[in-house]
C-alpha cells in the first residue's frame, strides 16, 4: 500500500512570497490533516478535512493560510504572504479510523 | 498546562538496556494514545497505539496506559543504536477522526 505523498520536499522562499504544498493521502483514507512542525516541537494541527469538507481549522492562520481538498482526495495548502515564522516542516497525514500516517513532509525555509 | 507533556530529554542509554519514555496528558476524556518515532530530518512514524488501560506489547516495544493517572509510557527493551531518534507522544481527545495533540518529544540516544 502506497503511503502519503507530498511535494515538494523542500522549498526556500523570501518573506512576502507565496508557496503551495500538495498532498495525496493513502488510498481509501477519507480524513486528511495538515500539521505544522517547528524545529524542536511536536506537530501542531492546521486543518482537518473529512472527504472534501473542513472539520477543524481553528488553528489555521486564515489571514495568510488557505487549504482545499477538491474531490475528497488530493489537498493543497497555500501560504500567502509568507512570514519568517512560517519556516517549518509541513506534514500531511491521513487516516481511515484512529491511526494517522504521515507523509515525508515539506521543509519550508522563509528568508 | 500543556495538553501533552513528555519527560525532558535527552535520554541516553547503553545498547541492550531498557529505555523508558514517559508522557502525561491534561484532558481526562482522552481516548486514544500513540507513540511516534521521528528520525532526524524525517517525518513521524507510528510505532504503537494503545486505547485501554494496561500494557500492550509489540516486539521490543511496550506501551503502558493509566487513564486514572493520565499517564502513558513507552518501554524499549534491548535498545539498539537504530532506536536513536525523537519519540513523540500523541493523544486523541475523543473523536475517532479528531486531531492529535503532540508532546515536544524526547530525544533518545542509544550508544554502543
Amino acid at each position: 500500500e502506497a503511503g502519503v505523498a507530498q511535494s515538494p520536499r523542500y522549498k526556500i522562499i523570501e518573506k512576502r512570497q507565496s508557496v503551495a504544498f500538495w498532498c495525496n493521502p493513502i488510498s481509501g483514507h477519507a480524513t486528511l490533516y495538515w500539521y505544522q512542525q517547528i524545529l524542536g516541537q511536536g506537530p501542531k494541527l492546521l486543518i482537518q478535512f473529512q472527504n472534501n469538507g473542513v472539520v477543524d481549522d481553528s488553528q489555521l492562520p486564515k489571514d495568510r493560510f488557505s487549504a482545499e481538498r477538491l474531490k475528497g482526495v488530493d489537498s493543497t495548502l497555500k501560504i500567502q504572504p509568507a512570514k519568517l515564522e512560517d519556516s517549518a516542516v509541513y506534514l500531511c497525514a491521513s487516516t481511515r479510523s484512529y491511526e494517522q500516517y504521515f507523509g515525508p513532509g515539506t521543509r519550508l525555509t522563509v528568508t | 498546562q500543556k495538553e501533552v507533556e513528555q519527560n525532558s530529554g535527552p535520554l541516553s542509554v547503553p545498547e541492550g538496556a531498557i529505555a523508558s519514555l514517559n508522557c502525561t496528558y491534561s484532558d481526562r476524556g482522552s481516548q486514544s494514545f500513540f507513540w511516534y518515532r521521528q528520525y532526524s530530518g524525517k517525518s513521524p512514524e507510528l510505532i504503537m497505539s494503545i486505547y485501554s488501560n494496561g500494557d500492550k506489547e509489540d516486539g521490543r516495544f511496550t506501551a503502558q496506559l493509566n487513564k486514572a493517572s493520565q499517564y502513558v509510557s513507552l518501554l524499549i527493551r534491548d535498545s539498539q543504536p537504530s532506536d536513536s531518534a525523537t519519540y513523540l507522544c500523541a493523544v486523541n481527545r475523543g473523536s475517532t477522526l479528531g486531531r492529535l495533540y503532540f508532546g515536544r518529544g524526547t530525544q533518545l540516544t542509544v550508544w554502543p
